[in-house]
């Protein structure tokens, strides 16, 4: 089924180590997203990508990092995680002019 | 750059009454406006867009109006049920990025 994953559902870290976040869609979207979210606020986006080899920053400032090597791959790396990071990470994608569809999330804790 | 106010952002209706969720924005250019759900634990989903050449569209106890004049947009839950308890969103978008408001929690009470 046409879809986005992301993978880990839940993950609890400590503080100083390194992450990535997983992201894959089947849909063939070229346009893929980011958003940070605690529970029920606000989206904050914080990279985005309109196809491979690009990365753009988003509205919020992040101390993440994303690549898009591949069409259907934009994974998210925090080099040195930190409890300011604990939050929700949801990432989504889209073909221009039309809806986003998210994925389910990576909740991620930073003990 | 775009951007999207959201009122209220938090609304409560007893069951049965209707619910209406208002948005502004700013850029003219905008010409598409999703509405997502987003119900607790789970991801942000789409229950209704309209674009700009329409000036509303109705999905059974749903409805979305745009005034491109005054640029804003409503969402429009009719007859509300226990299960339309969730945090709403709009966006606007231009073709090439879409902005989100701050959100609105509905709490439908029995």
């Amino acid at each position: 089924e046409a879809d986005i994953y992301q993978t880990p559902r839940y993950l609890v870290i400590g503080t100083g180590k390194k992450i990535t976040l997983e992201c894959s869609q089947t849909m063939g979207h070229d346009k893929m997203y980011w958003y940070q979210q605690d529970p029920g606020m606000e989206l904050h986006l914080i990279h985005y990508s309109y196809g491979v080899n690009s990365t753009e920053k988003g509205d919020l400032s992040s101390e993440s990092t994303v690549s898009r090597i591949r069409t259907e791959h934009f994974p998210l790396t925090l080099e040195s995680a930190r409890p300011s990071h604990t939050s929700q990470y949801l990432c989504a994608s889209s073909v221009p002019g039309s809806p986003l569809h998210f994925g389910n999330g990576t909740r991620l804790t930073v003990t | 750059g775009e951007n999207v106010e959201q009122h209220p952002s938090t609304l409560s209706v007893q069951e049965g009454d209707s619910a209406v969720i208002k948005c502004t924005y700013s850029d003219s250019a905008s010409n598409y406006f999703p509405w997502y759900k987003q119900e607790l634990g789970k991801r942000p989903q789409l229950i209704i867009d309209i674009r700009s050449n329409v000036g509303e569209k109705k999905d059974q106890r749903i409805a979305v109006t745009l005034n491109k004049t005054a640029k804003h947009f409503s969402l429009h839950i009719t007859e509300t049920q226990p299960e339309d308890s969730a945090v709403y969103f709009c966006a606007a978008s231009n073709d090439y990025k879409l902005s989100f408001g701050a959100g609105t929690t509905v709490t439908v009470r029995a």
